[in-house]
């Protein structure tokens, strides 16, 4: 299976700041890479999928980008409710499977 | 607003049996595949197993091959996972998660439940 590797495990940001996580797989996902934002005591929520689309109602602060084994999550500026942790998957093979998170907490 | 809502979970021992549910509601449940992933406590997401839309495909995690099923009934708009032979590594919170493209389990989930604690312990 492909086994997704995320970094940083966390990212200390302050509000209005960018933020960059990245997410890296051990064999080509091609661009099959879905971006979730988990809240504490909440399911995962689907922020980008097909490695660049916003899903809807994703603000448009959150961009993803990559192909192949390396890939991007930008928040542009962060706003308070997007503190939480993002976990990257691939869909690319059968099992799905996902990266560790990347915790991001205000600085 | 698509609502997916899980139940069944609880206290059981090892080599005990769970019957999780999951409740859909506001999409056409028996166009989508579903599928069950877990998180154990403080760690990541694995995905258990998946279903297609009409039930004829299901897959299955090797952690729980043979000892969990995954069925749904199409007409009451729910998503079951019968799980036997339960072992203290299979202490999580289970997910229901919808597909987010169609028929077959293997793409991305657009939405997820809250999920329902299994805690194996004796």
């Amino acid at each position: 299976e492909i086994v997704m590797t995320q970094s940083p495990a966390t990212l200390s940001v302050s509000p209005g700041e960018r933020a960059t996580l990245s997410c890296r797989a051990s064999q080509s996902a091609g661009s099959n890479l879905a971006w979730y934002l988990q809240k504490p005591g909440q399911g995962p929520r689907l922020l980008i999928y097909g490695a660049s689309t916003r899903a809807t109602g994703t603000p448009a602060r959150f961009s993803g980008s990559g192909s192949g084994t390396d890939f991007t999550l930008t928040i542009s500026s962060l706003q308070s409710e997007d503190f939480a942790v993002y976990y990257c998957q691939q869909y690319n093979d059968w099992p799905q499977t996902f990266g560790q998170g990347t915790k991001v907490e205000i600085k | 607003e698509v609502q997916v809502l899980e139940s069944g979970g609880g206290l059981v021992q090892p080599g005990g049996s769970l019957r999780l549910s999951c409740a859909a509601s506001a999409f056409i449940f028996s166009n989508s595949a579903m599928s069950w992933v877990r998180q154990a406590p403080g760690k990541g997401l694995e995905l258990v197993s998946g279903i297609s839309a009409i039930g004829e495909s299901t897959y299955y995690a090797d952690s729980v091959k043979g000892r969990f099923t995954i069925s749904r009934d199409n007409s009451k708009n729910t998503l079951y996972l019968q799980m036997n032979s339960l072992r203290v590594e299979d202490t999580a919170l289970y997910y229901c998660a919808k597909d987010g493209v169609g028929a077959l389990p293997k793409y991305y989930f657009d939405y997820w439940g809250q999920g329902t604690l299994v805690t194996v312990s004796s």
